[in-house]
């Protein structure tokens, strides 16, 4: 299987839930993202890793937690979250920092 | 801190007809890619615009790159329908993870 593939496409989750997204990439990239896109707000970078090394975190809220266990694999850990996140979450890869990303399907996630 | 800005945000326009998004941003940067989502899809890479004067095409989409004016800008010429979609660009620089998108650009291509 190639380019980057994400589960599950949708997640309702109460807001005590535990939850994770996974990410995977078969194009040998070396750099993956997590982006949220919220109605009408740009497309907001989250977590960067590069060679499985965080590299961004931009100012997340601690109830989202990234794992990125090696250069193929990215997560997401999703606990006690507010309705306000509800949002698309993409994840995406590129074969180094700076360079075109390929990016997955999405995760639409739905906080209720 | 790199912002990108995109004009229009919102796009109606009669098939058959040219128009052009505009996409400046704030800081250099060496490279610019365009981006295109469809409703309730993910974002699929239209172009990478490299240089100064570059200039890409790919169907009735042609995108080109200012560096000196930090623009970049998405020409439409005799849109469809199938073009309906958001368009995004993102300014970035090679071996860093300053790669910032733009508001989007939503197009409607009208029958």
């Amino acid at each position: 299987e190639t380019g980057v593939t994400q589960t599950p496409r949708h997640l309702v989750m109460g807001m005590t839930n535990k939850k994770s997204l996974k990410c995977e990439q078969h194009l040998g990239h070396n750099a993956m993202y997590w982006y949220k896109q919220s109605a009408k707000k740009p497309l907001e970078l989250m977590f960067v890793y590069s060679l499985e090394e965080r590299v961004e975190n931009n100012s997340v809220p601690s109830r989202f937690s990234p794992e990125c266990p090696n250069s193929s694999h990215l997560f997401l850990h999703l606990h006690t979250l507010q309705p306000e996140d509800s949002a698309l979450y993409l994840c995406a890869s590129s074969q180094a920092t700076g360079y075109g990303y390929t990016f997955g399907s999405g995760t639409r996630l739905t906080v209720v | 801190e790199l912002k990108v800005e995109q004009n229009p945000l919102f796009l109606s326009m009669q098939e058959g007809k040219n128009y052009t998004i505009y996409c400046n941003y704030s800081t250099t940067s060496d490279r610019l890619y365009w981006y295109r989502q469809d409703p309730g899809k993910s974002l699929e890479s239209l172009f990478v615009l490299l240089s100064n004067g570059a200039v890409k095409q790919e169907g009735r989409l042609m995108a080109s790159l200012d560096t000196k004016a930090r623009l970049s800008t998405l020409h439409i010429t005799a849109a469809v329908h199938d073009l309906s979609a958001t368009y995004f660009c993102a300014p970035a620089t090679s071996g860093t993870y300053k790669y910032i998108f733009g508001t989007g650009t939503r197009l409607k291509v009208l029958a």
